[in-house]
């Protein structure tokens, strides 16, 4: 069966540090691959997805990339955090695009 | 895309009740509707599916039905128990856009 890991759960940073957000998929291959953003109390914001290694396309402009340097790999980065990256980050995976997503744990990030 | 708002709609309901979200979708030529089921701090976990080709799907507990005439697909959850309470996202996957769209999300609370 295809599981997906996220990490870390948690993570407390402070303004204008690095971040990386890892994600990784098991049991499929050549997954679409996706990073959510949610606020608090709000919906899902698309940030990134990518169809295949090396292959990332953004959804809004902002302060975060993403690499997908293997193909069950996808990672979500920033160089600087702003006090506005903080929020709860899902990573999310599905065989097609506008099919059906799994869904990671999740990350609370918060930028201080 | 991101479905925004400040507040949540909220159904509140009774152990043991039959409970019903609703969920109006914005274009007619979706084809495909998913309910995700969101516990506070987890990531969304899929519920159900229907293609536009059903008006109705059951599974355990849980029924989708939908109604294309007036795009509105609703949920009904059978004898709602606790462990449901949870935000309720319905998805849809428009022509033209790559990933699928969420909607605003209905908090359920149920007491016991």
């Amino acid at each position: 069966s295809q599981t997906i890991h996220q990490w870390p759960a948690t993570l407390v940073q402070p303004v204008g540090s690095p971040l990386s957000l890892e994600c990784t998929v098991e049991g499929t291959s050549n997954p679409n691959l996706y990073w959510y953003r949610q606020a608090a109390g709000r919906g899902l914001q698309l940030l990134f997805y990518s169809v295949g290694i090396g292959q990332i396309s953004s959804e809004v402009p902002q302060n975060l990339s993403a690499s997908r340097p293997q193909d069950r790999q996808f990672i979500l980065s920033s160089k600087k955090l702003l006090l506005s990256d903080s929020g709860f980050y899902l990573c999310a995976w599905s065989r097609a695009l506008n099919e059906k997503l799994f869904f990671g744990s999740g990350t609370q990030l918060s930028v201080l | 895309g991101e479905s925004v708002g400040l507040h949540l709609p909220t159904l509140s309901v009774q152990e043991g009740d039959n409970s019903i979200i609703n969920c109006a979708y914005s274009n007619s030529a979706s084809d495909y509707f998913i309910w995700y089921k969101q516990e506070s701090g987890k990531g969304p976990q899929f519920i159900i599916d229907i293609r536009s080709n059903m008006d109705k799907r059951q599974g355990q507990r849980v029924t989708v039905l939908l109604n294309k005439t007036v795009k509105h697909l609703s949920l009904q959850i059978a004898a709602t128990q606790p462990g449901d309470s949870a935000v309720y996202f319905c998805a849809e996957n428009p022509p033209g856009y790559s990933t699928l769209t969420f909607g605003k999300g209905t908090m359920l609370l149920v007491s016991p």
